[in-house]
């Protein structure tokens, strides 16, 4: 099945730091989507990106399918930002989600 | 915006109960989706339905079953509720991209943190 690899495991922050996050996946995919879990447990939907880039305020993801990975950025990181990042992706008939492992930052002001 | 419920953020059972986690969205979607979250091995698919009445099995199904009779409701069913259940369960639910606007992005319900003691 299709592997998903997400890197750093952990990262630690000061705010107003910038960073990225990599999602490296094993096979060809139809679409992709980026989450934050917040501390509470709810996943909040950040992109939902095939290809290509997208901006939303402090935060950008970009995908190069064709290489398999997927990048997202966090600029002027906030303590806010603080959670658990998946990257999922969308595998066979019936939008079956593939998740990550998680990438767990921790904002420090 | 889309909403998705989930009918209780923390429940605790006893071994062999049976129990009813319940998810409703109110975007008129076609797919819904039950995972459940544990330390050290992510989010995993228990199981999903694409229409009404109808269901699939994910990747971990045992020890579940699912109903479906209307579109915005999908419940999860622990039969015989065992400790190996505690866990998180998330919710989720999509449409069917190709319409105008419509694409299959997932949205996720706040989650049912289950005790089983």
């Amino acid at each position: 099945g299709i592997q998903v690899e997400q890197s750093p495991p952990d990262l630690i922050l000061q705010e107003g730091a910038n960073s990225t996050l990599r999602c490296n996946f094993s096979d060809s995919v139809n679409n992709l989507q980026w989450f934050h879990q917040n501390p509470w447990g709810q996943l909040i939907n950040l992109f939902y990106i095939p290809s290509g880039t997208k901006q939303n305020g402090r935060l950008s993801a970009t995908t190069v399918a064709t290489e398999r990975y997927s990048l997202l950025y966090i600029s002027s990181s906030q303590t806010t930002d603080s959670g658990v990042y998946f990257c999922a992706l969308f595998s066979g008939g019936y939008n079956k989600l593939i998740f990550g492992a998680g990438t767990r930052l921790a904002v420090h002001p | 915006d889309v909403k998705v419920t989930q009918s209780s953020r923390y429940l605790v059972k006893r071994t062999g109960e049976k129990v009813f986690l319940e998810c409703v969205q109110d975007m008129d979607h076609e797919n819904m989706f039950w995972y459940r979250q544990d330390p050290g091995l992510g989010l995993r698919l228990i199981y999903f339905s694409y229409d009404v009445k109808m269901k699939e099995k994910g990747d971990i199904p045992e020890g579940y079953s699912v109903s479906r009779e209307k579109k915005e409701r999908f419940s999860l069913i622990l039969e015989s509720a065992s400790t190996n259940q505690t866990s998180m369960y998330l919710c989720a639910s999509s449409g069917l991209a190709g319409g105008p606007g419509v694409t299959d992005t997932q949205y996720f319900g706040p989650g049912t943190r289950l005790t089983v003691l």
